[in-house]
């Protein structure tokens, strides 16, 4: 059974960069899955899609943060990553990780983000 | 890109009744790439339904999903006390973005 866990800061400054790491355990990221992706929830709002990853490493973006965004894999690692530049407050949100099988099966518990100088 | 409308947008309930909850597209959607998601306070969303009708593992014959092209529903034949939560339609079709409706609260009344 898979498990993803994300990781990274809980606090970014306005202007900087967010950057999260999920974790797989329980099987490859080259071929558990049809792809990996990461979704998001501000504080009593609903989800968004962010992106996603294919194991290939083909990518696609949310169009409205295709510009800021950029989500890697480390096989070596078994970890794919989220970076998403130049945020604002707009950008506070619980940020999730998940798998697709093509629907998002396993889902990480998430991580807050908060945006604040 | 497909947006999803879902209503109504809280929904108030006894148990024992029963929950229908829509799930509208803007444009065609494929059947096998609709799922519907379960989110109780404080947890990640959990797969309910995937391929607009099949049940992901863990939940019980009373969740129901149906429908096709641009209209989709769930349906809780009996509600449980368990399954008052916020439910999330998505599509995942051939290409992204991969959008979610706004939800649904399900709600005791």
């Amino acid at each position: 059974q898979l498990h993803l866990q994300e990781s990274g800061p809980g606090l970014v400054k306005p202007s900087e960069t967010l950057s999260l790491t999920c974790t797989v355990s329980g099987g490859s990221i080259s071929g558990s899955s049809y792809y990996w992706g990461w979704i998001r929830q501000p504080p009593g709002k609903g989800l968004e899609w962010i992106g996603s990853i294919y194991y290939s490493g083909r990518t696609y973006y949310n169009p409205s943060l295709k510009s800021r965004v950029t989500i890697s894999v480390d096989t070596s690692k078994n970890q794919f990553s989220l970076k998403l530049r130049s945020v604002t407050a707009a950008d506070m949100a619980v940020y999730y990780c998940a798998s697709a099988m093509p629907a998002f099966d396993i889902w990480g518990q998430g991580t807050m983000v908060t945006v604040s100088s | 890109e497909i947006v999803l409308t879902q209503s109504p947008g809280t929904l108030s309930l006894s148990p024992g009744e029963r929950a229908t909850l829509s799930c509208r597209a803007s444009q065609s959607v494929s059947s096998s790439y609709l799922a519907w998601y379960q989110q109780k306070p404080g947890q990640a969303p959990r797969l309910l339904i995937y391929g607009a009708s099949s049940r992901a593992t863990g939940f019980p014959d009373r969740f129901t999903g149906s429908g096709s092209g641009t209209d989709f529903t769930l349906t809780i034949s009996r509600l449980e006390p368990e399954d008052f939560a916020v439910y999330y339609c998505q599509q995942y079709g051939y290409s992204p973005p991969y959008t979610f409706g706004q939800g649904t609260k399900l709600e005791i009344k």
